[in-house]
């Protein structure tokens, strides 16, 4: 069946510049994830969603950093006036239940020029 | 959750076993014990997760140890497409953040032809 998808697949931004990443979760999945990569550096948790819950947003950066997941499906992060330190592979994840194994996009690589 | 610790790399024999070894010392009787790879410009991929008992699917074998506090994750026939980087995480059953995966850096494998 189809996995969790990403767009765009790349992203090249200018300083300053917002940018909007889109992720479409496996259908029925209750949980979704957002994690960002920097080059050659571990996963970081960004944010966690689950049905109509409050959203956990424990690990995101700045204020600049926000998500929403309409319906309980599609997911959109926002990056405002984005940064040079922005830039990173951010990946997103999604589970059937919030203790099920987490199946991950192939992310949104983000470049800030 | 608890910490694991992983060899930073390994290398394997194409066609050999690949048997990827993870500390866990401080797990706690309800944190399973999860697998995960990462393929260059990939996003992670799902591989196994158990709890106490040896757990077994297509793509590998999980051998706990008896006091839980290491297992190794086991590639019966590994290929040049398994080179990646292994995760091996800790991760609660219910209650607090169990829902978030914290990754480590993991190990290194090197299926060589």
């Amino acid at each position: 069946g189809a996995g969790v998808s990403q767009s765009p697949s790349n992203k090249v931004t200018e300083k300053g510049k917002d940018v909007e990443l889109r992720c479409d979760p496996i259908s029925g999945h209750t949980a979704l994830y957002w994690y960002r990569q920097s080059l050659g550096q571990g996963l970081e948790f960004l944010i966690y969603f689950q049905g109509n819950s409050a959203p956990d947003k424990s690990g995101l950066p700045s204020d600049r950093f926000s998500a929403e997941r309409t319906g309980g499906s599609v997911s959109t992060l926002t990056i405002q006036r984005t940064q040079q330190e922005d830039s990173a592979v951010y990946l997103c994840a999604s589970s059937f239940t919030h203790n099920s194994p987490l199946h991950f996009g192939n992310g949104t690589r983000l470049t800030v020029t | 959750d608890a910490k694991t610790t992983q060899p930073p790399s390994m290398d394997c024999a194409e066609g050999r076993a690949a048997n990827l070894p993870c500390n866990h010392s401080t797990i706690s009787g309800n944190e399973y014990v999860y697998w995960y790879r990462q393929i260059h410009s990939q996003g992670p991929q799902y591989i196994i997760h158990g709890l106490k008992n040896n757990e077994t699917n297509e793509m590998a074998s999980l051998i706990i140890t008896e006091d839980r506090k290491s297992s190794t994750l086991i590639l019966p026939h590994a290929t040049l497409r398994d080179t990646a980087v292994y995760y091996c995480i800790v991760r609660g059953d219910s209650g607090g953040s169990n829902y978030k995966l914290t990754f480590g850096k993991g190990t290194l494998l090197t299926v060589n032809p």
